[in-house]
């Protein structure tokens, strides 16, 4: 079945610094890649859409100055964390869409676990 | 806006027992509904998905039923075991957007 891969699996960072998060589809061309948050005991909230060589579309109330989301090609998606704070510490997934759209079949990555101190 | 809820939001069963997890979606508007496992701070597996023309879907011990108009699925394991602990999560697609559930932590006992 698909593969989609995410770098790093932990990060633990200082207040201030930037962190970035690769996601990657290992053995299908993904034109759609989608970021999600996960707070503890909570559900997956979609954080923002990316399409291969276009801006990304993000879902109200999340900063795309703060999270900013590449997807330079069609394996590759990259979300950084700029001026992390305690507060965005969570679990971070992304999934990777194939077929029409990219939505009709998501396939999840296994999560990045970002603890800013 | 989409809404998806899950009830119970937690369950402990004894080993051997049969359970049903519920989901329900405000906006029947959907392409499918798919269920997913997800263990302590790991990802998401994927375990059945419904597209909406379709009334359920089975893998094993597991039965997941869909009531697009009125908003429902329900997830039925069978004969749990210990093995099945873990947060389920239900989510509908609607355009190219999956919408979440609150999820359903089961713990199996033996």
């Amino acid at each position: 079945g698909a593969v989609v891969s995410q770098h790093p699996s932990w990060v633990i960072c200082k207040s201030g610094t930037s962190v970035k998060i690769e996601c990657r589809s290992l053995d299908f061309q993904a034109t759609t890649m989608f970021w999600y948050r996960q707070f503890p005991k909570q559900s997956l909230m979609l954080m923002a859409t990316s399409n291969e060589g276009s801006k990304a579309t993000y879902e109200q109330g999340v900063e795309k100055d703060k999270f900013l989301i590449n997807h330079a090609s069609l394996t590759l998606s990259t979300l950084t964390v700029t001026s992390a704070h305690p507060e965005d510490s969570s679990f971070y997934i992304c999934s990777a869409g194939e077929g029409a759209g990219g939505g009709e079949t998501q396939y999840f990555g296994p999560g990045t676990r970002l603890l800013v101190l | 806006k989409q809404e998806v809820t899950q009830i119970p939001a937690a369950l402990s069963v004894p080993e051997g027992e049969n359970l049903v997890l519920n989901c329900s979606f405000t906006d029947s508007a959907i392409y499918n509904l798919q269920w997913f496992r997800q263990d302590p701070g790991k990802g998401l597996t994927s375990l059945l998905l419904i597209q909406s023309s379709q009334r359920e879907q089975t893998s094993g011990r597991l039965n997941a039923s869909l009531d697009k108009s009125s908003g429902r699925s329900t997830l039925y394991i069978a004969a749990s075991q210990p093995g099945d602990s873990a947060t389920y999560l239900c989510a509908v697609r609607g355009g190219n957007k999956l919408t979440f559930g609150t999820g359903t932590q089961l713990k199996v006992e033996l």
